[in-house]
Formats: C-alpha cells, structure tokens, sequence
C-alpha cells in the first residue's frame, strides 16, 4: 500500500496570504489528522477528521481550518498567515479512532511552511 | 486540557547502554499510548505502542511499561547502538478522537 502523501512538501508564503496543504491518508484509512510541528513546541494537535467529520479541535486560531472529502483526502487551510505560523505540518492517518478502537496512525512526510 | 509531559528533553548514553523515558498523562480516559521515532528531516515512525489493557509489552531491544493508577508510562531502550539516536515522542490517545504528544526526548547514542 502507498503511504501517506503531502502536497506541496515545501511553500514559502508572506503575511497576510493564505495556503492549502493536501493530504492524502493510506487507502482504506478515514480518519485523518493533523499536526504543526515547530522545534519549540514539539507536536501539536490541530484537528482530527472521520467520515467528512471533524470530530475534535486543537487550540488554535479560527485562522487554521480543515475539511475531509468522501474519498478521506483532507485539506488545511491557514488564512491570514504570520510569521509565527512556519513550521512543518504534517498529517497522519488510520484505520479507526477513538473508543475501543485505537489504531496505529501513520505520518505523511510533512509539509513545510515558512511565511516571510 | 489534557497533556502529556515528558522527560528528559534530552539524553545521552554510551552505546550498549539502556535509555530509559518517561511520560506522564493527564487524561485518564486516554487508553492508547504510542512512541514515535523521528530523524532529522523524516516523518515520525511509530516504534511501539501500548493499549490500557496490558501493562507492558516488548519487541526485541524495545519495551513500554504503562502504569494506569499513576498515570505513567515508560520506553526502554536496551543496547543501544548509534542508529538509535534520534527524538523520541511518546502520547496518548483517548475517546476524544485526540492525539497529545510528549516534548520530545532527543536521544543522543556515543559509539
């Protein structure tokens, strides 16, 4: 099976645009998450999406936004985007979530974002 | 909000050592506990995880042991060898369809 895919694997932005990261989870795999990850903070949860649900949110901004098509492909948006927003996001994907039910969840590549 | 600590942020062994992690959980619905390997410039890898039911489980140089009363739970590594180093993730998942990752504990293995 074809891992888990990132479109584009790098972007350089300036303040104030916007951007769309792709992803693309494991065939088979409905629930797709995503990360930021900066040296400074380590991984943090954005949100998590199941069926074209987002079932939960991490403590960002209303900037950051997701969504999840009927073939599990999930897309982030960041509007408005700061400096502060660099970093190398990556999604993960798996099988089931949540309950019982937890399985292994397996990480894109990543992509990388710097806003000048 | 829930968390998940981890120490320490970094460790540095002679090879052949053991390298021991430690994390600790916030939220005790969580019921799902992995660790992640990443190298500089890849994706994370999941190495080995551990669900609320067993207490500890191995795979060959690799351990975890999960203490749900004190909310902890631990990765070590036995003989290590250069290979190894890398930074080490540990986290928690639990019905709140939610990952929470550790810090990070940059393992450093001296030949």
């Amino acid at each position: 099976k074809a891992g888990v895919t990132q479109t584009p694997r790098y972007l350089i932005k300036t303040r104030g645009q916007q951007v769309t990261l792709s992803c693309s989870p494991i065939s088979g795999h409905r629930s797709v998450s995503w990360y930021q990850q900066t040296p400074g903070q380590g991984l943090q949860f954005l949100f998590e999406y199941f069926s074209e649900t987002q079932r939960n949110k991490g403590n960002f901004p209303g900037r950051f936004s997701g969504r999840q098509f009927s073939n599990s492909r999930s897309e982030m948006n960041v509007s408005t985007l700061e400096l502060g927003d660099s970093a190398l996001y990556l999604c993960a994907s798996s099988r089931l979530a949540g309950g019982p039910f937890q399985e292994t969840q397996y990480f894109g590549p990543g992509t990388r974002l710097l806003v000048l | 909000g829930e968390n998940v600590e981890q120490h320490p942020s970094t460790l540095s062994v002679q090879e052949g050592d053991s390298a021991v992690i430690k994390c600790t959980y916030s939220d005790s619905a969580s019921n799902y506990f992995p660790w992640y390997k990443q190298e500089l410039g890849k994706r994370p890898q999941l190495i080995i995880d551990i669900r609320s039911n067993v207490g500890e489980k191995k795979d060959q140089r690799i351990a975890v042991t999960l203490n749900k009363t004190a909310k902890h739970f631990s990765l070590h590594i036995t003989e290590t060898q250069p290979e190894d180093s890398a930074v080490y993730f540990c986290a928690a998942r639990g019905g709140g369809f939610k990952t929470i990752f550790g810090a990070g504990t940059r393992l450093f293995v001296k030949a």
